[in-house]
């Protein structure tokens, strides 16, 4: 079966423009996960949906960066007004359910979309 | 607050040596799980291991094993006979809640052939 779908795969913006990069998660999976990795880093929790609904958006850096799940499957993390510092590859993860008694259920990462901000 | 640890920034190693990857979970949480994740030049994120808090039991899975000490918080990675295609960045994280995975800053594998 497919797993994680992001595209576009990369993505060059100029300083000031609005992105939207999209995540299709394998299907079926009620949560998706959106991660950002500086270069060098690891990759960092942004937000957190459970089906349609933003359960945690602890992780976006500012309000330029805004994400949704309109349906409870794909997901748009949309940054307005790019600036050179949201330059990382934005990963997106989804599973299957959240976890439930002793189970836990893998987050399946997609590719990541590679941003760069000139 | 959960912290993961890697103090190895970079390690290369002639292929065929055994290496482990050091990582340290520090959580208040008594309930969370472990994961190794590789990630190759690619870039895609691969699973490897989870390992669940109430187990500490030592693992080896084909070429790979762990060691989890709940006592020292430790949740080390060992790589058997290492291999050229083992050759990526290794990222230790956890998860305490179920909804968030934290990351440590990874640690670069070389093998040299």
């Amino acid at each position: 079966g497919a797993g994680v779908s992001q595209s576009p795969r990369y993505k060059v913006a100029k300083r000031g423009q609005d992105v939207a990069l999209r995540c299709d998660p394998i299907s079926g999976h009620v949560s998706l996960f959106w991660y950002q990795q500086a270069l060098g880093q690891g990759p960092e929790f942004l937000t957190y949906f459970q089906n349609e609904a933003q359960l945690d958006k602890s992780g976006l850096p500012s309000d330029r960066f805004f994400a949704e799940r309109p349906e409870g499957s794909v997901s748009t993390l949309k940054i307005q007004r790019t600036q050179q510092e949201d330059s990382a590859v934005y990963l997106c993860a989804s599973s299957l359910d959240p976890l439930t008694g002793s189970s836990y259920n893998e987050q399946f990462f997609g590719p990541g979309t590679r941003l760069t901000v000139l | 607050a959960q912290k993961v640890t890697q103090a190895q920034t970079e390690i290369s190693v002639v292929e065929k040596e055994d290496v482990t990857l050091d990582c340290v979970y520090e959580t208040r949480d008594t309930t969370y799980y472990l994961f190794w994740y590789k990630q190759p030049p690619s870039g895609e994120l691969v699973f490897l291991i989870r390992r669940n808090s109430f187990d500490e039991q030592n693992e080896i899975s084909g070429r790979y094993s762990w060691n989890f000490q709940k006592s020292t918080s430790s949740f080390n990675f060992t790589i058997t006979a290492s291999q050229v295609v083992d050759s990526a960045v290794y990222f230790c994280a956890g998860d305490s809640s179920a909804s968030k995975i934290i990351f440590g800053s990874g640690t670069r594998l070389s093998i040299r052939p």
